[in-house]
């Protein structure tokens, strides 16, 4: 099994470009996330789903939007950069239950000039 | 005030040294996690856990739940323990299970 993958793992952008990005896991997962990581901030929640077809705002969510059409795929794109959203953005995934450890994907270093 | 606090920051010792973190929170709880980030990597579940003691290889964590404290203990440290080492806490939020981090913990360990 890959576990939770990401796509890119690395991107330059200029302010206004917009960009997917994807992250897949194969563990069939009820539960994916998107969190941003910045120095000195820690992990912050964008955006998550409880299911296919479902997606619900998380700590951080604007500028960013997500899609979930299929189970196992998680997107989160950006409309129109801006410098503020340079970071490191993680995936994560779960199963059900308050008991599962959430697992995370490599990153994608994402740098907006 | 951060829902989940840990200290120190950053801790730097000797190869072989033993080794503490600790994790302090203030909200109800269905389970606490700790992670592992080694520099530019990825990150890496180390524990889960909800009550008691989990040991693995050279790590221990333990929680006490009265207290609202967990502490991950790493016995005879070797350089590649050195990562950044983060609490996190699972809460239900608007109905669903999410996950609030700490702010990690740098740890160096020098040969």
């Amino acid at each position: 099994n890959a576990g939770v993958t990401q796509t890119p793992k690395f991107r330059v952008l200029k302010t206004g470009q917009s960009m997917t990005l994807l992250c897949a896991q194969d563990m069939n997962h009820e539960y994916m996330y998107w969190y941003r990581q910045d120095p000195g901030m820690g992990l912050r929640l964008i955006h998550y789903s409880v299911g296919e077809g479902t997606t619900a705002k998380g700590e951080v969510p604007d500028g960013y939007n997500v899609s979930r059409l299929k189970k196992q795929n998680f997107l989160l794109g950006l409309e129109s950069a801006a410098p503020s959203q340079t970071s490191v953005y993680f995936c994560a995934s779960r199963g059900r239950g308050y008991y599962n450890e959430q697992f995370f994907g490599p990153g994608t270093r994402l740098t907006v000039l | 005030k951060n829902e989940v606090e840990q200290s120190p920051q950053n801790l730097t010792a000797q190869e072989g040294e033993f080794i503490t973190i600790n994790c302090s929170y203030s909200v109800g709880i269905s389970a606490l996690h700790w992670l592992q980030q080694h520099p530019g990597g990825g990150i890496v579940s180390l524990f889960m856990l909800s009550s008691g003691k989990k040991k693995h290889g050279r790590l221990i964590a333990t929680i006490n739940i009265q207290e609202k404290h967990s502490s991950l203990h790493i016995t005879a440290s070797h350089p590649r323990d050195s990562a950044v080492y983060i609490c996190a806490v699972s809460k239900v939020i608007q109905g669903a299970q999410k996950l609030v981090f700490g702010q990690g913990t740098r740890l160096t360990i020098n040969p």
